[in-house]
C-alpha cells in the first residue's frame, strides 16, 4: 500500500528566508507525486507534480521539488518565502497519472513571521 | 487548470436530517470524481470513487448507506450525508478528472458541514 509521511507538523520561517518541507513516500512502483497547498477553509491548489523525466520540478508561486528515488523523498523548496505562503501544505502520492485516487500526507502547517 | 465547483461551501444541519453536497466540473467532462473527508487539522481521507453512470466504489470503513454518492452526469456528482450526526461534521472535498488515469484530477473548494 502506498503511504506518505510529512515529518514536520508545524514549521515557522521568517519572511524572505528559504523553506524546505519534507515528504517521504512508500510505493511499490514508480510514484506519481504531488504537492498541494490549502488555505484555511479552502480546497486544494496544486503547486507541482512529478510524473517522470527531470527530477527537479518547477511549480507555481516560485516553488520547486526534487524527486530522489534513493531516499524515497519529494521535498518542497522555495528560496524566499512570502507572508502569503502561510498555509497548510500536503504531499500526495498517486498511482498511474495522478488521475487516480491520491494518498495524502498529514500536512505541514507553515507560519511566516514578518 | 480546469475548474471544479462545490456547493454549498458551508452548511449547518440538524441531527437526523440529510444534506446534499454537489460537485460540478465547469469546463470539462469528469468521467471520475473522488470524495474526500478532512477532519480538523488532519489530512484528507478518500471516501469513495465514482465513475459516471456506475456505482461508487467506497473505501474500507466508509458506510455506503450513510454517504450516498451519485454521479449521474459527466459534470455532476453529489454526496448525500443521510441521517446526519454531529460526528459527521467535517470538511468534505471532491476532485474530478477527465478521461484516463493519466490525467490530473482537480479539486473543488470544499464544503464545511456542521451538524448540530
Amino acid at each position: 500500500a502506498q503511504s506518505v509521511t510529512q515529518p514536520d507538523i508545524h514549521i515557522t520561517v521568517s519572511e524572505g528566508a528559504s523553506l524546505e518541507l519534507r515528504c517521504n513516500y512508500s510505493y511499490g512502483a514508480t510514484p506519481y507525486l504531488f504537492w498541494y497547498v490549502q488555505s484555511p477553509g479552502q480546497g486544494l491548489q496544486l503547486l507541482l507534480k512529478y510524473f517522470s523525466g527531470d527530477t527537479l520540478v518547477q511549480g507555481i508561486k516560485g516553488f520547486e521539488a526534487e524527486f530522489k528515488r534513493s531516499q524515497s523523498s519529494f521535498n518542497l523548496r522555495k528560496p524566499s518565502v512570502h507572508w502569503s505562503d502561510a498555509a497548510e501544505y500536503f504531499c500526495a502520492v498517486g498511482a498511474m497519472g495522478g488521475g487516480n485516487k491520491l494518498t495524502f500526507g498529514t500536512g505541514t502547517q507553515l507560519k511566516v513571521e514578518l | 487548470g480546469a475548474v471544479v465547483s462545490q456547493h454549498p461551501s458551508r452548511v449547518i444541519c440538524k441531527s437526523g436530517t440529510s444534506v446534499k453536497i454537489e460537485c460540478r466540473s465547469l469546463d470539462f467532462q469528469a468521467t471520475t470524481m473522488f470524495w474526500y473527508r478532512q477532519f480538523p487539522k488532519q489530512s484528507l481521507m478518500l471516501m469513495a470513487t465514482s465513475n459516471e453512470g456506475s456505482k461508487a466504489t467506497y473505501e474500507q470503513g466508509v458506510e455506503k448507506d450513510k454517504f450516498l454518492i451519485n454521479h449521474a452526469s459527466l459534470t455532476l456528482s453529489t454526496l448525500t450525508v443521510t441521517s446526519a450526526h454531529p460526528e459527521d461534521s467535517s470538511f468534505y472535498i471532491c476532485s474530478a478528472r477527465e478521461g484516463s488515469t493519466n490525467t490530473e484530477a482537480f479539486f473543488g473548494q470544499g464544503t464545511r458541514l456542521t451538524v448540530v
